[in-house]
């Protein structure tokens, strides 16, 4: 299958920085990108689609200017989570959308854990 | 508006058991994909299959089958001698093919521990 990679994978930090997760297809171009949000023993829950060279859709109830979220190339969508506070602290996992023979597949980055002190 | 239903919140079995992973949807599209993913403890994602609507052929890959009954709206996992390394969460999801950007809904994942 087609491999992401996510990065950073843990991440620590004060409240009030900004974080940057970085989200890549490696071996595959992917014009859309989704990014997760998933809490312990929960499913996942859709945060956003980022499309290549166009704004993200959010879903109902993420905030955009809290989660940002930019999708410059073909290969790498980039979510930046601004003036983290300790309830931002969650797993964050991006998929890319790869073209397969019969229907389109996400494939997933290995995720970030964001703790936010 | 789509939903998957994972009824199965844990499974317990001891390795070489069978175990059979329960997945209802609804839909009001006719055209739709169904996906099983696997996220071990280490969190990523591992996708597993793809089956959309029009074929209804059972899969079997290896110690994994999948049964899909559009009659039920089903679409089961079943791990054959079930093995340590099986140990982690299961989720369904649903893309309807006139979902913006194929969009994924996910059920609430079934825990699998496999005990030696």
């Amino acid at each position: 299958g087609a491999v992401v990679s996510q990065h950073p994978s843990r991440v620590i930090c004060k409240s009030g920085t900004s974080v940057k997760i970085e989200c890549r297809s490696l071996d595959f171009q992917a014009t859309t990108m989704f990014w997760y949000r998933q809490f312990p023993k929960k499913s996942l829950m859709l945060m956003a689609t980022s499309n290549e060279g166009s704004k993200a859709t959010y879903e109902q109830g993420v905030e955009k200017d809290k989660f940002l979220i930019n999708h410059a190339s073909l290969t790498l969508s980039t979510l930046t989570v601004t003036s983290a506070h300790p309830e931002d602290s969650s797993f964050y996992i991006c998929s890319a959308r790869a073209s397969a023979r019969g229907g389109d597949i996400q494939y997933f980055g290995a995720g970030t854990r964001l703790s936010v002190l | 508006a789509q939903k998957v239903t994972q009824a199965q919140t844990e499974i317990s079995v001891v390795e070489k058991e069978d175990v059979t992973l329960d997945c209802v949807y609804e839909t009001r599209d006719t055209t739709y994909y169904l996906f099983w993913y696997k996220q071990p403890p280490s969190g990523e994602l591992v996708f597993l299959i793809r089956r959309n609507s029009f074929d209804e052929q059972n899969e079997i890959s290896g110690r994994y089958s999948w049964n899909f009954q559009k009659s039920t709206s089903s679409f089961n996992f079943t791990i054959t001698a079930s093995q340590v390394v099986d140990s982690a969460v299961y989720f369904c999801a649903l893309s309807e093919a006139r979902a913006a950007g194929n969009k994924l809904t996910f059920g609430g994942g079934t825990r699998v521990l496999v005990k030696p």
